[in-house]
């Protein structure tokens, strides 16, 4: 069966220190893998998607980036977090049919930035 | 462009009480339909879906029909347990290039109260 594996739950972090988020999933190849984070007040924005290796499409101009180095890991980066940056992370993985049978989400990574 | 609204919470609601959350979409084409939850702290699940018009989805006594003709996709569930108190978040798919956005409403906090 798939799974997506999402690391680490929690994370506080200093204003202008880096990030690594990684998500792996296992199970499937070839998936659709998605970033999107939730702020506070509910709503998902979706940052970055990718329908293959090395492939990135940034959905809203930011500061942080996202990389695909194995068919199976998304990482989402950056070099100097903000305090805007604190959210919920969430990563997703979807077949690649266009998501049109749904995501499957991760636990998510909540990243307070102080 | 494509959007999903849902009805304003938090919703407050008595053990054993019918529950609707109401979801209209505005979209091109035959978008895809989803209803996901999210417990507290937690990433969201896939609750159910609906990929064509007049569809139903259901799962764990909850249930929602895809309506083309008024755009609509309301959750219901006839009697509703503590247990359900949660997030509960409406979807719609999207193409962009080869992959599929998923374009969420802002979610809708259900609490029941035993």
């Amino acid at each position: 069966s798939q799974t997506i594996h999402q690391w680490p739950a929690t994370l506080v972090q200093p204003v202008g220190s880096p990030l690594s988020l990684e998500c792996t999933v296992e199970g499937t190849s070839n998936p659709n893998l998605y970033w999107y984070r939730q702020a506070a007040g509910r709503g998902l924005q979706l940052l970055f998607y990718s329908v293959g290796i090395g492939q990135i499409s940034s959905e809203v101009p930011q500061n942080l980036s996202a990389s695909r180095p194995q068919d199976r890991q998304f990482i989402l980066s950056s070099k100097k977090l903000l305090l805007s940056d604190s959210g919920f992370y969430l990563c997703a993985w979807s077949v690649s049919n266009h998501g049109l049978g749904g995501y499957t989400f991760g636990s998510g990574t909540r990243l307070t930035v102080v | 462009g494509n959007s999903v609204t849902q009805m304003e919470g938090p919703v407050t609601l008595s053990e054993e009480a019918f529950l609707t959350i109401n979801c209209t979409y505005t979209a091109t084409g035959y978008p895809s339909l989803f209803w996901y939850v999210q417990y507290p702290g937690e990433g969201l699940q896939l609750l159910l879906k609906a990929t064509k018009a007049d569809d139903k989805g259901s799962n764990k006594g909850f249930e929602a029909t895809y309506r083309k003709e008024t755009t609509s996709f309301h959750l219901e569930k006839g009697s509703v347990q503590v247990s359900d108190s949660a997030v509960y978040f409406c979807a719609l798919t999207q193409r962009i290039g080869q992959g599929g956005k998923l374009i969420f409403g802002q979610g809708t906090e259900l609490s029941v109260k035993p």
